[in-house]
């Protein structure tokens, strides 16, 4: 069965650093997201992506965050300048389509702790 | 703007016993829910959704959830629990609001299964 893939599966980095999540979503699926899961607290949408550029972002989602389809199979979210409150779980998401009604598979998450 | 509400932090259970996890939702339209299942170090996996028609969906793994728009609750159940249902367990309602729909998730509910 098909399913979406993340790497590193822990990444720790020092804060200021820049990080890069990769993600490689289902090959025929169409949309795209990152979301994110801070220790203890529920999981929160990050963004929606399509057709090359972003549908939809939350307010977690400011200028130090970007996301990327650099070639036809990985989607990747990166964070320029990581703060301490950046430490959580992201989850990369993939969907064939962008209603609600089309299911969003998960991968099984990298964890970043920031240092 | 829409929310999701799962009251029971934690949850334990004997194998065999019935079970119930509650989950209550906000949301101005007609709301489209999923519960999913996080085991650890894996992602989220989907075990059922709602969307309309009959208002007692089954799902993956022998759970089902009943939709109950009077009382805002979309609560999942299984009849006899095996101790691989040992998980964290997210219920999600669908929204957008440029047509790419993202999901709200609540806190989760952990579940034990004691032998």
């Amino acid at each position: 069965e098909p399913e979406v893939t993340q790497t590193p599966s822990h990444q720790v980095t020092q804060m200021g650093q820049e990080v890069i999540l990769r993600c490689v979503p289902i090959s025929n699926h169409l949309y795209f997201y990152w979301y994110r899961q801070i220790l203890g607290q529920k999981v929160e949408f990050l963004v929606s992506f399509y057709n090359n550029e972003i549908s939809e972002k939350s307010e977690i989602f400011d200028d130090q965050f970007s996301v990327e389809r650099p070639d036809g199979s990985n989607f990747t979210l990166k964070i320029r300048s990581t703060k301490l409150e950046d430490s959580a779980m992201y989850f990369c998401a993939s969907s064939g389509g962008g209603r609600k009604t089309d299911t969003q598979y998960f991968g099984p998450g990298t964890r970043l702790t920031v240092l | 703007a829409q929310s999701v509400t799962q009251p029971d932090i934690h949850i334990t259970v004997s194998e065999g016993a019935s079970l119930e996890l509650r989950c209550n939702y906000s949301y101005g339209a007609t709301p489209y829910l999923f519960w999913y299942v996080q085991s650890p170090g894996q992602g989220l996996q989907l075990l059922l959704k709602y969307f309309s028609g009959d208002t007692l969906v089954q799902g993956i793994k022998g759970f089902e959830a009943e939709f109950k728009r009077s009382q805002s609750s979309f609560n999942l159940r299984k009849p006899s629990v095996h101790w691989s249902d040992a998980a964290e367990y997210f219920c999600a309602v669908a929204s957008s609001n440029f047509g790419n729909e993202k999901l709200t998730f609540g806190t989760g509910t952990r579940l034990t299964i004691i032998p």
